[in-house]
């Protein structure tokens, strides 16, 4: 069966700091995968997508970036934090086949202060 | 373009009183439709999926929903409520072959006992 993973499950970071957070998937090849983000009482706004390793579209223009160096690994970073990147931050992936399931992963608390 | 209502941002019920969440859904194409469930501070968990098979969709925990395209709606029911089901449900809708997704503003439920 497949899992998906994130971490750290929860991140304390000052503004201006770097960012990194991890996705990887198992018991799959060659999914998509997603970052979503979710504000404090808002729904889940989608930040990038990706269909394969180096592939990476921006949904959303922001101090943000996505990368893909493996097939299961999809990483969320930034060089500098604002207060704003402050939210709930959840990975997904899904097969290729259009209208196809997303699976969510149990996602990263992030507070930037 | 796509777009998902959900019509209650809060529902109250009673432990053992049936639960419904409504969901109302903008779409030219097709879609599927999903219902996902968040605990706090979890990622989402799929509750059920529509595919354009049976219009009534049975889910897990007891829950199903009822795909009715006169109406353009997708709501989510289950006949008796557990402490348990206290928590955001999203209803999400998926048309595009990149498999982006839609999402509702999300219910959050509040079972009391």
């Amino acid at each position: 069966s497949q899992t998906i993973h994130q971490w750290p499950a929860t991140l304390v970071q000052p503004v201006g700091s770097p960012l990194s957070l991890e996705c990887t998937v198992e018991g799959t090849s060659n999914p998509n995968l997603y970052w979503y983000r979710q504000a404090a009482g808002r729904g889940l706004q989608l930040l990038f997508y990706s269909v394969g390793i180096g592939q990476i579209s921006s949904e959303v223009p922001q101090n943000l970036s996505a990368s893909r160096p493996q097939d299961r690994q999809f990483i969320l970073s930034s060089k500098k934090l604002l207060l704003s990147d402050s939210g709930f931050y959840l990975c997904a992936w899904s097969k290729k086949t259009p209208k196809e399931t997303q699976y969510f992963g149990p996602g990263t608390r992030l507070l930037v202060l | 373009a796509q777009s998902v209502t959900q019509l209650d941002s809060h529902v109250s019920v009673s432990e053992g009183t049936p639960v419904l969440l409504r969901c109302n859904y903008s779409s030219s194409y097709s879609p599927s439709l999903f219902w996902y469930v968040q605990h706090p501070n979890k990622g989402l968990q799929l509750l059920l999926k529509y595919t354009s098979a049976a219009t009534l969709v049975k889910g897990i925990n007891g829950f199903e929903a009822e795909f009715k395209k006169s109406e353009t709606s997708f709501h989510l029911t289950k006949p008796s409520a557990h402490m348990s089901d206290a928590a955001e449900y999203f209803c999400v809708v998926n048309i595009a072959a990149g498999n982006k997704l839609t999402f509702g503003g999300g219910t959050r439920v509040l079972v009391k006992p």
